[in-house]
């Protein structure tokens, strides 16, 4: 499934640099947040989430960063293979339920 | 490999026809949600249902679409009468734990 805006903001990485993708959730009372990965054509796959008692999570070259008092969280994905280009998302919720998603970021590696 | 499946891949119909579009959750995943995907509103929730009965349908236009859950293997969505602005990719996930698993997607288009 096309997942992409016309103005979906870009972030450009050499293969085998560490990508950072951001996002900025809205609601304070949020308690869990999860980032997707999406491929053209597919649908949306789970990557990493994060339960608002941590600030950090680290899962398999990726790592998910929560700064609660400025309500900001960061995908890290260590040294980017052509594979991981995609377009990502993060998502919000209370309890985990109702996923309020952003509008995502396509990454692009470049060789 | 547990996946969630959905028919049809793909819908091309016109307007004013009748659409179903189904989906089969995760064996065991008792929490299942309907999502739309558009370039310009991105993945918005439609509803979803726990233990097959419904928990919140108010993302759906009420008028015309329809979600029911028969069985635990089983979540249907139905547009009648369908319209040009439903044309989307729509995504099923299920849910187990705090994880929301999602299916491959339909994109219908109604001409």
């Amino acid at each position: 499934g096309e997942s992409v805006g016309l103005h979906l903001p870009t972030l450009s990485v050499q293969e085998g640099d560490n990508s950072i993708i951001n996002c900025a959730y809205s609601n304070s009372a949020s308690d869990y947040f999860i980032w997707y990965k999406q491929e053209s054509g597919k649908g949306p796959q789970f990557i990493i989430d994060i339960r608002s008692n941590m600030d950090k999570r680290q899962g398999q070259r990726v790592t998910v960063l929560l700064n609660k008092t400025v309500k900001h969280l960061s995908l890290q994905i260590a040294a980017t293979q052509p594979g991981d280009s995609a377009v990502y998302f993060c998502a919000e919720s209370q309890g985990a339920q109702k996923l309020v998603f952003g509008q995502g970021t396509r990454l692009t590696i470049n060789p | 490999d547990a996946r969630v499946t959905q028919t049809p891949r793909h819908k091309v119909t016109e307007m004013g026809q009748e659409v179903t579009m189904r989906c089969q959750p995760i064996l065991g995943h008792n929490t299942v949600f309907w999502y739309r995907q558009t370039m310009m509103q991105g993945l918005e929730l439609l509803a979803y249902f726990r233990n097959r009965a419904p928990l919140d349908d108010s993302g759906m236009p009420k008028d015309r679409f329809s979600a029911e859950m028969p069985d635990a293997t089983l979540a249907t969505l139905k547009i009648q009468p369908s319209e040009p602005r439903d044309s989307a990719v729509y995504f099923c996930a299920s849910l187990i734990t705090d994880t929301q698993y999602f299916g491959p997607g339909t994109r219908l288009t109604v001409l």
